[in-house]
Order: structure tokens, then C-alpha cells, then sequence
């Protein structure tokens, strides 16, 4: 099975600040890597597919980037709603995995 | 818009069954494969299985394997996930969730998870 590690598993950063996670894999996918959002109760919500593709819907301060085996989830200026856990998940091939996932905390 | 619902969750003692069912509305069902992910309490998320936009095909991962069956019924819009076999460690949230690439023939590639349902909380207890 691919494992998909995440970094950092939790950070703290004020609104307007510019948030960083990274994903790395166990081998080699190429572009099958998506981001998640998920807010306490609710369900996850698609963010980035196909590594740098953003969901319809999804605010442009989101993006993603990487390929092979490095891929990073970027918040370019925090907003009070990107308060979540984020969650990589590599679409690779069966069985999909996902990251452990990154909780983002507003200062 | 896209409506996926779960139901069927519940309390239920080790080795037990139970049946899960997620109605979708709001797109071509048959369109599309279909996954099931869960949650445990406080932990991150699992991918369970994925069934073929005709059903042909399933495949699942190690933890379930055996133990629980995808099945789809196209002419009503229901997934289901039959579980059997249960144990305290299937306690969660299951999610049904959509693929996201549409298929109208032939064998398709898998994709991500583009649309969700609420969950539905299976516990396994005594």
C-alpha cells in the first residue's frame, strides 16, 4: 500500500498569514493526489484534485502543487473559515490512502 | 445539486451484521463509482471500498476485506455496504462519496472523492 505522510500534523498561523502542508507518498504517483477540508462534524470537502487542479467553488487562495512523490497544500492569506483539518489522499490506485491529516488553528 | 444520504448506522454487538445504504440524487448514479470511507472517533480517514459505475467490479482494503460487501442498485440510486463479522475497531462515521470521473462505457480509471453524505455512526459495542 502507498503511505502518504503529512507534515507538519498541527499549525497555528493569524489570518493573512501564508500556510505551507506537505505530503509525501511511499512511491511514485505521479499527479493522483487531492486535498481535503474537513470541519469538526461535518463532512470532508474537496479542495485540489490531480495535484494542482482547484475544485469548482474552491476560494483561488488554495492551491496545490508537486508531482512523483512531494506534493504541498498552500493557503495564501489564512482567512477565520480555513480553520480545519486538511487531508491528502493519493488516487493512485486501490486501496486509496490518506494522509494523517494537518489541523489549521487561527491565531 | 448532488444529495448522497446515509442510513442504517447504529449500535451493534461484536460479530454482528449490519447494512448500510447511501441514496444518491442529483446525478447520473450509473455514472459514476462510488466509495465508502469512514472516520473512527478523533482519527482521520479510511478508505473502505470502491464499486464500478456498473458494479462489475469492487475492490476494498485489507481491513474489510471478507468482512464487507459493496453492492449498488443503478435502477434505484442506492449504494449499500454490507458488514459483517463486525468488531469494536469498525466503530466510526461511514461516508458514502462519489468518484469523480464521469464513465459512459468501458473500464474507467478511479479518482477522488468530489462529493460526500453526512455519515452515518456505526458503534460495535457490548
Amino acid at each position: 500500500d502507498i503511505q502518504m505522510t503529512q507534515s507538519p500534523s498541527f499549525v497555528s498561523a493569524s489570518v493573512g498569514d501564508r500556510v505551507t502542508i506537505t505530503c509525501r507518498a511511499s512511491q511514485g504517483i505521479s499527479s493522483w493526489l487531492a486535498w481535503y477540508q474537513q470541519k469538526p462534524g461535518k463532512a470532508p470537502n474537496l479542495l485540489i484534485y490531480a495535484a494542482s487542479s482547484l475544485q469548482g467553488g474552491v476560494p483561488s487562495r488554495f492551491s496545490g502543487s508537486g508531482s512523483g512523490t512531494d506534493f504541498t497544500l498552500s493557503i495564501s492569506s489564512l482567512q477565520p473559515e480555513d480553520s480545519a483539518t486538511y487531508y491528502c489522499q493519493q488516487g493512485n490506485g486501490v486501496p486509496f490512502t490518506f494522509g494523517r491529516g494537518t489541523k489549521v488553528e487561527i491565531k | 445539486q448532488v444529495q448522497l444520504v446515509e442510513s442504517g448506522g447504529g449500535v451493534v454487538q461484536p460479530g454482528r451484521s449490519l447494512r448500510l445504504s447511501c441514496a444518491a440524487s442529483g446525478f447520473t448514479f450509473s455514472g459514476y463509482a462510488m466509495h465508502w470511507v469512514r472516520q473512527a472517533p478523533g482519527e482521520g480517514l479510511e478508505w473502505l471500498a470502491v464499486i464500478s459505475y456498473t458494479g462489475t467490479n469492487q475492490y476494498y482494503t485489507d481491513a474489510v476485506r471478507g468482512r464487507f460487501t459493496i453492492s449498488r442498485d443503478n435502477s434505484d440510486n442506492t449504494l449499500y455496504l454490507q458488514m459483517s463479522s463486525l468488531k469494536t475497531e469498525d466503530t466510526a462515521v461511514y461516508y458514502c462519496a462519489k468518484d469523480s470521473i464521469f464513465c459512459s462505457g468501458g473500464s474507467c480509471a478511479f479518482g477522488y472523492f468530489d462529493d460526500w453524505g453526512h455519515g452515518t455512526l456505526v458503534t460495535v459495542s457490548s
